[in-house]
């Protein structure tokens, strides 16, 4: 069985950067999509971008000017950073794996809250 | 991007009764070459992962019992959970995988009448 695991900070200060990690196990990350997608408080879910181990990414337009997706095939992982962060960026930050370049998300990690806050 | 709506934001259901959430996309996520719909539906729990439970618009997750069902093509969805148990409360969100952006419906919310 797929887990994701996130982890980093849970506290951030306005107009730094946010950097998460997603560690992988029970499976490669080879020849998969690998997202993340954040929830803000009280919000809906919001899609930021994508890696394919081939290093093939996509980001959503509403963030792309601030945000990288990386991965680390050698310790099967994938990591998120955003920078310039302000309290609209306090979100529930998820990893996700990606069925295909257009495909659903099939495992999830729990979940890392980040609060943007001096 | 494509927007997707969903309807009713809250939902009250008597345990074992039916209960019908709707989902609009602004665009046709119906891909015409291959036929297939690029929806999903996800179930979200406080303090657990979000759970897929049906993409392809009809096609059950594996695990997902049958009692949730997925529907509609086009841009009209709707996902049914046909006996509601206790377990079932929870916030639904539908997604659209046609293009990227991904989005997702602003969810509903699902509780026992």
């Amino acid at each position: 069985q797929v887990q994701l695991q996130e982890s980093g900070p849970g506290l951030v200060k306005p107009s730094e950067t946010l950097s998460l990690t997603c560690t992988v196990s029970g499976g490669s990350i080879g020849y998969y999509y690998w997202s993340w997608i954040r929830q803000p408080p009280g919000k809906g879910l919001e899609w930021i971008a994508y890696i394919y181990y081939s290093g093939t990414t996509k980001y959503n337009p509403s963030l792309k000017s601030r945000v990288t997706i990386s991965d680390d095939t050698s310790k099967n992982q994938f990591s998120l950073k955003l920078t310039s962060v302000t309290d609209a960026d306090t979100a529930v930050y998820y990893c996700a794996r990606g069925v295909g370049s257009s495909g659903w998300f099939d495992f999830w990690g729990q979940g890392t809250l980040v609060t943007v806050s001096s | 991007d494509i927007v997707m709506t969903q309807s009713p934001d809250s939902l009250a259901v008597s345990l074992g009764e039916r209960a019908t959430i709707s989902c609009k996309s602004s665009q046709s996520v119906l891909y015409n070459s291959n036929n297939r719909t690029y929806l999903a539906w996800y179930q979200l729990k406080p303090g657990q992962p979000p759970k897929l439970l049906i993409y392809w618009a009809s096609a059950r997750e594996s695990g997902v019992p049958d009692r949730f069902s997925g529907s509609g093509s086009g841009t009209d969805f709707t996902l049914t959970i046909s006996s509601l148990q206790a377990a079932d409360v929870a916030v639904y969100y539908c997604q659209q995988y046609y293009n990227t952006p991904y989005t997702f419906g602003q969810g509903t919310r699902l509780e026992i009448k």
